[in-house]
């Protein structure tokens, strides 16, 4: 299946720090995406990219940043976390067709 | 404003009947409709899609059907098992976008 991984998986943090949420494929796809997801809500696009030096907003407005530096690399940033940031965030690739592959999430939560 | 919309967030269903999962959406320009399966503390995984040059796509145990007057998707799930226990979601895309919108999910629970 898919080779996409994301760490950490799970993130306890305290106010106003900068966090870095990794995310990274093997499979060559060009095109990669960050959604964000609270418990029972749908899964919200907060970027993405359709390729290297590609980066886009996505529908819901997000505080984070992301850079696409290598094709196969999707860093998200936080430059100072707040509890509203608290979520689950998702990352995901494609080759283009309608299919995306998930990595497993990061469930992050700000103290 | 939420173009893709599951108005169940939960189902059960005794193993081995049908699961039936619903979605709507308002977009006339969504092209193309995806099911994805989500576990807990698990990314969504693909499960089946249908373009809407079709109205019914078969996988398995797994059928989609399209009724693109009515909007409206559906998931059957024949016969359900308990490993069939999970989130699904519902996304749409509009060809050349490369982008997804999710409905909120249908939580399933197959009791034994």
């Amino acid at each position: 299946e898919a080779d996409i991984y994301q760490t950490p998986r799970y993130l306890v943090i305290g106010t106003g720090k900068k966090i870095t949420l990794e995310c990274s494929q093997t499979m060559g796809h060009d095109k990669m995406y960050w959604y964000q997801q609270d418990p029972g809500m749908e899964l919200h696009l907060i970027h993405y990219s359709y390729g290297v030096n590609s980066t886009e907003k996505g529908d819901l407005s997000s505080e984070s940043t992301v850079s696409r530096i290598r094709t196969e690399h999707f860093p998200l940033t936080l430059e100072s976390a707040r509890p509203s940031h608290t979520s689950q965030y998702l990352c995901a690739s494609s080759t283009g067709g309608p299919r995306q592959f998930f990595g497993p999430g990061t469930r992050l939560t700000v103290l | 404003d939420q173009q893709v919309k599951q108005n169940s967030p939960s189902l059960s269903v005794q193993e081995g009947r049908i699961s039936i999962l619903n979605c709507d959406y308002t977009n006339s320009m969504f092209d193309y409709f995806l099911w994805y399966k989500k576990y807990p503390a698990e990314g969504p995984t693909f499960l089946i899609s249908i373009s809407s040059i079709k109205d019914k796509n078969e996988d398995g145990r797994f059928t989609v059907f399209l009724n693109k007057s009515a909007k409206h998707l559906s998931l059957h799930i024949v016969p359900s098992q308990p490993g069939d226990s999970a989130v699904y979601f519902c996304a749409a895309s509009t060809s050349g976008t490369y982008k997804y919108i999710f409905g909120t999910g249908t939580r399933l629970k197959v009791l034994a």
